[in-house]
């Protein structure tokens, strides 16, 4: 069965760090574009930022409210990605997805991981 | 960045009534658009992409369709599985993803 399975949730105070990783697994995860996506509680879905394969480059892109503050990596080794998130803010609290991307649409997500940010 | 408006944000059906959300962008997307269904506690589920294509395994009863700013999704006949939020998203620009607001279907 195609899974991504997210762990590393948890409650962090403000301007503390946390890493976020995704185990994928049943699916070519070296060939594959992958995103974080994020959901505050009662809120709409805002995308957080992609790595590129690293055949197409490896690179990211973030959105404007994480970039410089965050940083997607990923092991194709181990089939798993990575979400460093650093000088955490209060609205960075949030369910975050790791989902891929085919065609510029998020076929396949995670179930998600928490992210509290609180003092 | 590409904003995307959703409308309505609330719609209230019932089992059978034909729905139908509309999605406008800031900016000619061409049909770079994806549309998704979110039910409580639940990830989202890709439903339509490229404006019109349907995911494999998606009701047929689902539609999309549209091009440049304004896309439409339309659930032909209502059925009790398909309340839930839909959100829009843009991909016409692969540095900066963006979602709409959502609508939520409600029982009317």
């Amino acid at each position: 069965e195609v899974q991504l399975v997210e762990s590393g949730g948890g409650l962090v105070k403000p301007g503390g760090s946390l890493r976020l990783s995704c185990a994928a697994s049943s699916f070519i995860f070296s060939d594959a574009w992958m995103n974080w996506v994020r959901q505050a509680p009662g809120k709409g879905l805002e995308w957080v930022g992609r790595i590129k394969s690293k055949s197409d480059g490896g690179t990211t892109d973030y959105a404007a409210p994480v970039k410089g503050r965050f940083t997607i990596s990923r092991d194709d080794s181990k089939n798993t990605l990575y979400l460093q998130m650093n000088s955490l803010k209060t609205e960075d609290t949030a369910l975050y997805y790791c989902t891929r991307i085919v065609s510029g649409a998020f076929d396949i997500w995670g179930q998600g991981t928490m992210v509290t940010v609180s003092s | 960045d590409i904003q995307m408006t959703q409308s309505p944000s609330t719609l209230s059906a019932s089992v059978g009534d034909r729905v139908t959300i509309t999605c406008r962008a800031s900016q000619s997307i061409s049909t770079w658009l994806a549309w998704y269904q979110q039910k409580p506690g639940k990830a989202p589920k890709l439903l339509i992409y490229k404006a019109s294509s349907l995911e494999s395994g998606v009701p047929s009863r689902f539609s999309g369709s549209g091009s440049g700013t304004e896309f439409t999704l339309t659930i032909s006949s209502l059925q009790p599985d398909d309340f839930a939020t839909y959100y829009c998203q843009q991909y016409n620009s692969y540095s900066l993803l963006t979602f709409g607001g959502g609508t939520k279907v409600e029982i009317k």
